[in-house]
């Protein structure tokens, strides 16, 4: 089993539409989560971290974790095609030798057409 | 506004050859980290530092070393260049269990073995 799966994509969504992202992470005692979002050609950046059981909003994203069920997912409201991309989901391993590595799962395509 | 730097954009380099690449990161982080990137297979962890001349070998090190004499520079060492290194190199750097803000990446490295 992989240590962090995200829904196979590709996914494609309409303009103005919500695109929702999932993953599961199988250790138990991961701590941090995070998304980032890929452009073709680009490096990985930064768009959301979240470390609580609920939802954190900014913008038109939410990042939801639910620890219980091992879940964390990213919902995008008014999908444009400038979101576009790959998006990674990155969990932070824990245990006092991780150094704060991350793993990272495969990444699901997203486009978003008009 | 560059934080983390990696020397080429784009390599070519021929089978057996002992290849270099450079990251330097002036956001005077602890921890560094060396990924490859390819198709399906999303990032894996070659190595990582925690400190300066520490190291630790990540999911697939094999094939590579590292270097990391300075707090802002880390190398890696493809000590004979074979055609299954041919990939995107991706270069990271983070403060120590990555605080709220994850890793922050190079712009990578494409790396072809001829």
């Amino acid at each position: 089993q992989k240590e962090v799966e995200q829904n196979s994509g590709p996914l494609s969504v309409p303009e103005g539409a919500i695109a929702s992202l999932n993953c599961t992470y199988s250790d138990r005692g991961s701590q941090s989560f995070f998304w980032y979002r890929q452009y073709s050609g680009k490096s990985p950046e930064l768009i959301m971290s979240i470390y609580s059981n609920g939802d954190k909003e900014d913008g038109r994203f939410t990042a939801q974790l639910n620890k219980a069920s091992q879940y964390v997912s990213l919902l995008i409201r008014d999908s444009q095609p400038s979101d576009s991309a790959t998006y990674l989901c990155a969990v932070a391993n824990a245990g006092g030798t991780s150094y704060g590595k991350l793993t990272f799962g495969q990444g699901t395509i997203l486009t978003v057409h008009p | 506004d560059v934080k983390v730097t990696q020397s080429s954009r784009y390599l070519v380099k021929r089978t057996g050859e002992k290849v270099f690449l450079e990251c330097v990161q002036d956001m005077d982080h602890e921890n560094m980290f060396w990924y490859r990137q390819d198709p399906g297979l999303g990032l894996r962890l070659i190595y990582f530092s925690y400190d300066v001349k520490m190291k630790e070998k990540g999911d697939i090190p094999e094939g590579y070393s590292v270097s990391r004499e300075k707090k802002e520079r880390f190398s890696l060492i493809l000590e004979s260049a074979s055609t299954n290194q041919t990939s995107m190199y991706l270069c990271a750097s983070s403060l120590p269990n990555q605080g709220p803000y994850g890793y922050t990446f190079g712009s990578g490295t494409r790396l072809t073995v001829v």
